[in-house]
């Protein structure tokens, strides 16, 4: 029990273009999922919370306009990169707390920028 | 923040020894996970482990949350250990999971 399905599991594209990244909880409702990102060889470090119906909250430093984070149903979480540039590759994992288990994590997604 | 610091940053091991990661935070804590990252970059769950101690095969973690750190013993070590091995934190009156620094293992054959 207690799954978050992340999709896809890696991504290349061209500079300048959106990527969307969904994570979905399969068998139980995540009120609150949690967006991570991680650079090779570093810890992950958390981007925003995303609520279920309400806007995502950004870490300091993390740019809303370019990270989108939509939470509209109670199963699924997305995340968009917007105009993505180099920089923004990167490995970008989601989670959600689950009552007495702790966090679950997705899969992660490796995203190529070229 | 609260901060979290893992030691040892790094760790080599022949097959078949022991080994003791830790993690150390700097303020109170309503859980803590003990995850390995696999070389594909998934995050497995070890432990849920806000204190106490558990054990799961050759592997056992011990958190006293009093004085604020959390251990993290593999026995018998397998070259399937090898990875990174993360400890994240919840720190009170919050409800954001904080990842430490890390422990990359490597066990030789």
């Amino acid at each position: 029990g207690a799954v978050v399905s992340q999709h896809p599991s890696w991504v290349i594209c061209k500079s300048g273009t959106s990527v969307k990244i969904e994570c979905r909880s399969l068998d139980f409702q995540a009120t609150t999922m949690f967006w991570y990102r991680q650079f090779p060889k570093q810890s992950l470090m958390l981007m925003a919370t995303s609520n279920e119906g309400s806007k995502a909250t950004y870490e300091q430093g993390v740019e809303k306009d370019k990270f989108l984070i939509n939470h509209a149903s109670l199963t699924l979480s997305t995340l968009t990169v917007t105009s993505a540039h180099p920089e923004d590759s990167s490995f970008y994992i989601c989670s959600a707390a689950v009552v007495a288990y702790g966090y679950t994590f997705g899969s992660g997604t490796r995203l190529t920028v070229v | 923040g609260i901060q979290v610091e893992q030691s040892p940053p790094d760790l080599i091991l022949q097959e078949g020894a022991n080994s003791t990661l830790r993690c150390n935070f700097s303020d109170s804590v309503n859980n803590l996970q003990w995850f390995h990252q696999n070389p594909w970059g998934q995050l497995i769950n070890l432990f849920y482990i806000p204190s106490g101690t558990k054990q799961n095969g050759r592997l056992s973690a011990t958190t006293v949350a009093t004085e604020r750190y959390s251990l993290l013993y593999i026995s018998s070590s397998q070259t399937t250990d090898s990875g990174v091995y993360f400890c994240a934190v919840v720190a009170s009156g919050t409800y954001k999971y904080i990842f430490g620094t890390g422990t990359r293992l490597k066990v030789l054959a």
